[in-house]
């Protein structure tokens, strides 16, 4: 059973332009992660929200965590070839042993 | 800067071998989470232990795996017999509380040949 779904799976634009990712489920969580991803590589953290409603920025990113703590986005501006990779978003909740994973958005930014 | 490591980067064992993956933690971290992740698809939960104590072990067969966190010394993910379908890349990931972030080590990839 996935808890998390993503959209879109894949995502291939033209540098400068913005984009945004969703991260979408029925249950809710005590938190939720964002993770870059690149080849041959781990999940690196970019940033964790808890609170219903909360917005983080991070540079050109902006992350949201949805009022009832159901789902998130994450919108970049201006994408640059460096924003390449999978993004993935993850959540915890509190009767949970495990960070649930979304499917994955693979976003290509072109020069 | 202190990590989480995993070691190998990369191992290669023949069918029917044993494969013994290695995590350190974060410093100060005591919550060790394993997961494995195949081409094209996400990140799938194995096991979740604390010091000495596995909490979830869930999402790990029950047959030929196995994990551990000593007292001293990194978590160890053991596949013994490996069969092809083992291949794929191990993550390990600590967190200094239950449920809260994670952060993942540069994983292993496991090939089976």
């Amino acid at each position: 059973t996935q808890l998390l779904e993503q959209s879109p799976q894949f995502l291939s634009i033209q540098e400068g332009e913005n984009l945004t990712v969703y991260c979408n489920s029925s249950s809710v969580f005590s938190s939720l992660q964002w993770y870059r991803q690149e080849p041959g590589e781990g999940p690196v953290l970019l940033v964790t929200v808890v609170t219903g409603g909360e917005v983080k920025k991070l540079k050109r990113l902006t992350f949201q965590f949805g009022d009832a703590r159901k789902d998130s986005s994450l919108h970049i501006t201006a994408a640059q070839p460096g924003d390449t990779g999978l993004y993935l978003c993850a959540g915890a909740r509190h009767t949970g042993n495990q960070f649930y994973f979304g499917t994955g958005t693979s976003l290509t930014v072109i020069p | 800067n202190a990590g989480v490591m995993q070691n190998p980067r990369h191992l290669v064992r023949r069918r029917g071998q044993e494969a013994r993956l290695r995590c350190s933690p974060m410093k100060g971290h005591s919550h060790v989470y394993w997961y494995r992740q195949l081409p094209e698809e996400g990140l799938k939960f194995m096991v979740y232990l604390q010091k000495e104590n596995i909490i979830d072990e869930s999402g790990m067969p029950k047959e030929r795996f196995s994990a551990e966190f000593p007292k001293e010394g990194p978590s160890i993910l053991r596949i013994q017999q490996v069969v092809r379908g083992d291949s794929a890349a191990y993550f390990c990931a600590s967190s200094g509380q239950a449920n809260t972030e994670a952060f993942f080590g540069q994983g292993t990839r496991l090939t089976v040949v």
